[in-house]
């Protein structure tokens, strides 16, 4: 079946340090699968960081990047910069063009030390 | 313009207990989705509806989960019997176009 690994967290970074949490997926069943992060910060529900449908192409917001590489089949979060705001839980998620059922990986939480 | 709604925010149940959860997606969203969220497991789909009708019902949560959409604008969630490792956070999520959005989700404890 389809499948999403990350980064196990917690993973603690202090602040304007750069990072990188990475996702690689496996698309048995989808044939041009899009790929996603979601973030669900302290208290509030879980929302869309970035999405990028089109392999080869990369997706930012917020400051985080995100190239969809085929050939290796990741999708790593990126940020030069990281802010204490940034604290939050990061999902990696493989979507098909139809219909739009999500498979998520486990979730990376990421701390960020002022 | 109001996101997806999840009711109760915060269940607790006794084991074998029955248990419905309610959410409401955004309106005019074709697909909604409920998710079981846990920190081993990550996000489990438990069913999957497009234009209220079920296209997956989550494989091994057949037998004690049931997700309905009587109405395009509601959905709900029932645990029958409820056990102890259903403690979770059940997420509801509908999308249109490409995006989902998320409820807040719903913290089940079952003791």
């Amino acid at each position: 079946g389809d499948s999403v690994t990350q980064t196990e967290g917690p993973v603690t970074v202090s602040e304007s340090e750069s990072l990188i949490i990475n996702c690689t997926y496996s698309a048995t069943s989808i044939a041009y699968p899009n790929l996603f992060w979601y973030v669900r910060y302290p208290g509030e529900g879980l929302q869309l960081l970035l999405k990028v449908i089109t392999a080869g192409q990369k997706g930012s917001s917020r400051g985080f990047e995100a190239t969809y590489n085929k050939e290796t089949t990741s999708f790593h979060l990126q940020k030069a910069s990281v802010q204490e705001s940034d604290s939050a839980v990061y999902y990696c998620a493989l979507g098909s063009n139809m219909g739009y059922k999500l498979t998520f990986g486990t979730g990376t939480s990421l701390l960020v030390d002022p | 313009d109001a996101g997806v709604t999840q009711t109760p925010r915060h269940e607790v149940a006794e084991k074998g207990q029955t248990i419905i959860l309610k959410c409401e997606p955004v309106s005019g969203h074709n697909d909604l989705f409920w998710y079981r969220q846990t920190k081993i497991q990550g996000l489990e789909l438990l069913s999957y509806f497009r234009s209220k009708s079920l296209m997956e019902d989550g494989g091994a949560f057949k037998d004690r989960f049931k997700a309905e959409m009587l109405n395009s604008s509601f959905s709900t969630l029932k645990i029958q019997p409820t056990e102890p490792k259903d403690s979770a956070v059940y997420l509801c999520a509908s999308s249109f176009d490409r995006e989902v959005f998320f409820g807040k989700g719903t913290r089940l404890t079952v003791v």
